[in-house]
């Protein structure tokens, strides 16, 4: 079982502040995704990272994805009230098709 | 375009009861998932398919079915309903090259 771990697990910060998140995992994956979900909807894709070292900028925040494609990390910058929710990683395998895991989950709460 | 459609939206079942989530996609994706979310946590997979015809299990199988009935459609259902299964169902679909996973909007069960 491919398992994707993310830190921490709650962040509650003030407004302004920047943050990090991480996700870790012994497999390599051909891709990973980052999700951002609010209560009550489903994941919506933030990101999609394919290339070992790539990192790829979405305003405020900044996705990378690990040399080994085993790991990736979610930088916000400054952040805002609207960026609380719930922060999903998931990789996924190729191989004849797509198996696709995803982390714990890390919970955000942007205080203003 | 309709993307990942679901249904029910929501529904209360009573223990030992049994029901199926009708999952459909118009996006010609030949890999489609089942996924539970319980509060505060990540998406587990319950069944996944690769290809109609085809279906695997995922992390937590136990107590549901699965049926590709075709490349749109990829049903779940609980024979046996237990207050475990109360959580909330996701549907995904994704192209076996393709990258990015797509969500219907989740289906809320409660079983009492």
């Amino acid at each position: 079982t491919q398992l994707l771990e993310q830190s921490p697990q709650f962040l509650s910060i003030q407004e302004g502040e920047n943050l990090t998140v991480y996700c870790n995992s012994s497999s390599v994956f051909s891709s990973l995704q980052w999700y951002r979900q609010e209560p009550g909807e489903g994941p919506v894709l933030l990101v999609t990272v394919v290339t070992g070292g790539e990192v790829k900028k979405l305003k405020r925040l900044t996705f990378q994805f690990g040399d080994a494609r085993k790991d990736s990390s979610l930088h916000i910058t400054a952040a805002q009230p609207g960026d609380t929710g719930l922060y999903l990683c998931a990789g996924a395998t190729s191989g004849g098709y797509q198996k696709v895991t995803f982390g714990t989950g890390t919970k955000l709460q942007v205080i203003p | 375009n309709a993307g990942v459609t679901q249904t029910p939206k929501f529904q209360v079942l009573k223990t030992g009861q049994s029901m199926t989530l009708q999952c459909a996609q118009d996006m010609n994706h030949n890999s489609m998932y089942w996924y539970r979310q319980d509060p505060g946590m990540g998406l587990r997979l319950i069944y996944y398919s690769a290809s109609e015809g085809t279906t695997d299990k995922g992390e937590v199988p136990n107590g549901y079915n699965v049926s590709r009935l075709n490349k749109r459609e990829f049903s779940l259902r609980l024979e046996s309903a237990a207050p475990s299964q109360t959580s909330v169902y996701f549907c995904a679909s994704i192209w076996n090259s393709g990258n990015t996973i797509y969500f219907g909007e989740g289906s809320w069960l409660t079983v009492v």
